[in-house]
């Protein structure tokens, strides 16, 4: 099992261009999730994907948007790159909601926002 | 809201000796409590969780954590520390994020240990 897959692993940007952050995992798991994580913040939740065709906002969602592909695989936009944005993009899935899950997280990825 | 708290940026331990990461949580009702590590440029591993029973909870790597219901604190320890232990550590807690029962991790701003060997 490759766990919770990312790419890219990093990535510069012009202020104001597009990009696509994939995320996929192999355990079957129904929830997903995209964090960013900045120093001294910790993690925050962006948006997260409690099953298979539902996606929500989570604390920080504006500039982005996301979708949920199919079980597997749940991407990350960013329509319009900011300097703002700079941060190490974490995506995470779990099994569920119902119960106590830990969640599983990727590799991250890397943004630079020029 | 619920919420976490690491009152120590860095904590700073000489390998063989005990380690102890501190966080201290706010939350109503039952508490669900979480340790991950980082190690650099990887993303987060689980260490453990608290959801009800014994008060002391092991996980992976020899780490075990205390909760503390009067203190709320729920404490990452280990008996002897490894050079290879250094790393971020990040205490969470689940909160309930929607009225349709979904629920987030809400993470403490992190505690970075440093094993000198």
């Amino acid at each position: 099992n490759a766990g919770v897959t990312q790419t890219p692993k990093f990535q510069v940007l012009k202020t104001g261009q597009s990009m696509t952050l994939q995320c996929a995992q192999d355990m079957n798991h129904n929830s997903m999730y995209w964090y960013r994580q900045d120093p001294g913040m910790g993690l925050r939740l962006i948006y997260y994907s409690a099953s298979e065709g539902t996606t929500d906002k989570g604390e920080v969602p504006n500039g982005y948007n996301v979708s949920r592909l199919n079980k597997r695989e749940f991407s990350l936009r960013l329509e319009s790159a900011a300097p703002s944005q700079t941060s190490v993009y974490f995506c995470a899935s779990s099994e569920g909601q119902m119960r106590v899950y830990e969640q599983y997280f990727g590799p991250g990825t890397r943004l630079t926002v020029t | 809201a619920q919420s976490v708290a690491q009152p120590e940026d860095q904590v700073n331990v000489a390998e063989g000796n005990p380690l102890t990461v501190k966080c201290t949580y706010s939350v109503s009702g039952n508490p669900y409590l979480f340790w991950y590590v980082q190690y650099p440029n990887r993303g987060l591993q689980f260490l453990l969780k608290y959801i009800t029973g014994d008060n002391l909870v092991k996980g992976s790597y020899g780490f075990e954590a205390e909760f503390n219901k009067s203190q709320t604190s729920f404490h990452l320890k280990k008996p002897s520390a490894l050079v290879s232990d250094s790393a971020l550590y990040f205490c969470a807690v689940r909160d309930l994020f929607r009225m349709d029962s979904s629920y987030k991790l809400i993470f403490g701003s992190g505690t970075r240990l440093l094993v000198r060997p």
